[in-house]
Formats: structure tokens, sequence, C-alpha cells
């Protein structure tokens, strides 16, 4: 079953609105989740590491008072797109690093957000 | 900085039949991890193979392998007796010390029946 959950799964919102995307690992802690951005046929580019407790740290270009991130349990880290734009609109994945049941402690992927700014 | 580089965007294959997935990258760790994620229309991300760059035997899962030669950085992914389920993209990635992955671009991968 999914290890890690994304909420909503798609959103559609109207330019100069804020849309907090919801990442959270189930049944294992996650010190560090990532969140990356994809556009369509394309790679997933990482924007920024987010860390509990402490500020995320963001790629380079990926503007910081846009793109709010919190980490604010072992479980939950949340990516904030502020004041969107159409050019916002993509396909954001989170992932947390962790160790999941049986498995290996590796990088968990979220099932994706679809953001469509109007 | 470490790059990993896909050079076939795309890759068709026969059901049934075996197709390879190129992938090359740089890294100046000693210690790192290589990964093939697979990347269905759903686009949810799964993770196909992980290889620890300290371990010579090539990782194996199932009909997935993969020939990973360290020193010409080359991790290349072999699908055996494929099925019109592997079609996806497939990502080659690297993740160094400080558990950041880093992606290359992308095979898409095509079984015909």
């Amino acid at each position: 079953g999914a290890v890690v959950s994304q909420h909503p799964s798609r959103v559609i919102c109207k330019s100069g609105t804020s849309v907090k995307i919801e990442c959270r690992s189930l049944d294992f802690q996650a010190t560090t989740m990532f969140w990356y951005r994809q556009f369509p046929k394309k790679s997933l580019m990482l924007m920024a590491t987010s860390n509990e407790g402490s500020k995320a740290t963001y790629e380079q270009g990926v503007e910081k008072d846009k793109f709010l991130i919190n980490h604010a349990s072992l479980t939950l880290s949340t990516l904030t797109v502020t004041s969107a734009h159409p050019e916002d609109s993509s396909f954001y994945i989170c992932s947390a690093h962790g160790l999941a049941g049986a498995g290996e402690e590796t990088q968990y992927f979220g099932p994706g957000t679809r953001l469509l700014v109007l | 900085a470490q790059t990993v580089t896909q050079s076939q965007p795309e890759m068709s294959v026969q059901e049934a039949e075996t197709v390879t997935l190129s992938c090359t990258y740089d890294t100046s760790e000693s210690d790192y991890y290589l990964f093939w994620y697979k990347q269905p229309p759903s686009r949810q991300m799964i993770l196909v193979i992980r290889q620890e760059a300290y371990k010579q035997q090539n990782a194996t899962e199932n009909r997935f392998s993969v020939n990973f030669q360290k020193a010409a950085k080359s991790f290349s992914l072999k699908i055996s007796d494929s099925q019109l389920g592997d079609a996806a993209m497939y990502f080659c990635a690297l993740q160094g010390g400080s558990e950041k992955l880093v992606f290359g671009k992308g095979t898409k991968l095509t079984v015909n029946p």
C-alpha cells in the first residue's frame, strides 16, 4: 500500500490565491521530505528539501517566498503556493526519506498533486 | 556537481522481448546509490531497482536487472520478458550523501503487443 500520501490530488484555483498541498508519511517518520515539480513529459525538478523543525533548503532559482514549506512534524510537510499565477500550473510531487515497514531506508514518493491556476 | 544522463528519449520493445535502457552519471563522491524509477501514466513514481555503489554485484529484481560499471560510471537497466504493463517513463537517479536525488531526463518505453 501507499506509504506517502498527498492531498489534494488535483486542485484548480484562481490567479492570485494561495494553495496548500500536504504530504504525509504513513506509518513511518521522515526527518527529511523533498518537494519536486514536474512539467509535462519532463523529469522531476527538485524544488526544496524540508527538514523537520528547521527551515527548508531551496534549490537555486526557486523563490522561497512564493513556495512556502513547513515541516511541522515527522510525518507532515506542506507546500503553499502563494499568490498563484498560471505559470505555477504544474505537477507537484513530494517524497519522504525514511524506513517503511520491512523495506529499505529510501525515498518514498507521494502520488502527486496536479495544480491548475486559471 | 552530480549529473545523470539518459541518452535515449524513447525506446520500444516487443512484448516478451528484452530491452536495455542506458544511464551514465558523474559524481565525485565515493559512497552513493543509484536507482531506476518507473513512472506510469498515473505519474506515481515507483522504485524499480536500487544499487549501492560499494557493492560489486549487480542488483536484480525479478525481470529487472542492472549492469553497474563503476569505473565507466554506467548504470543500465535490463528488462527481460517485457510486459505491456512495463510501458512507462523510466528515470535513472543518483543519490549522494545529502539524500537528495538527481534525476536523468527519462526514457519513454513503449511495449508493442
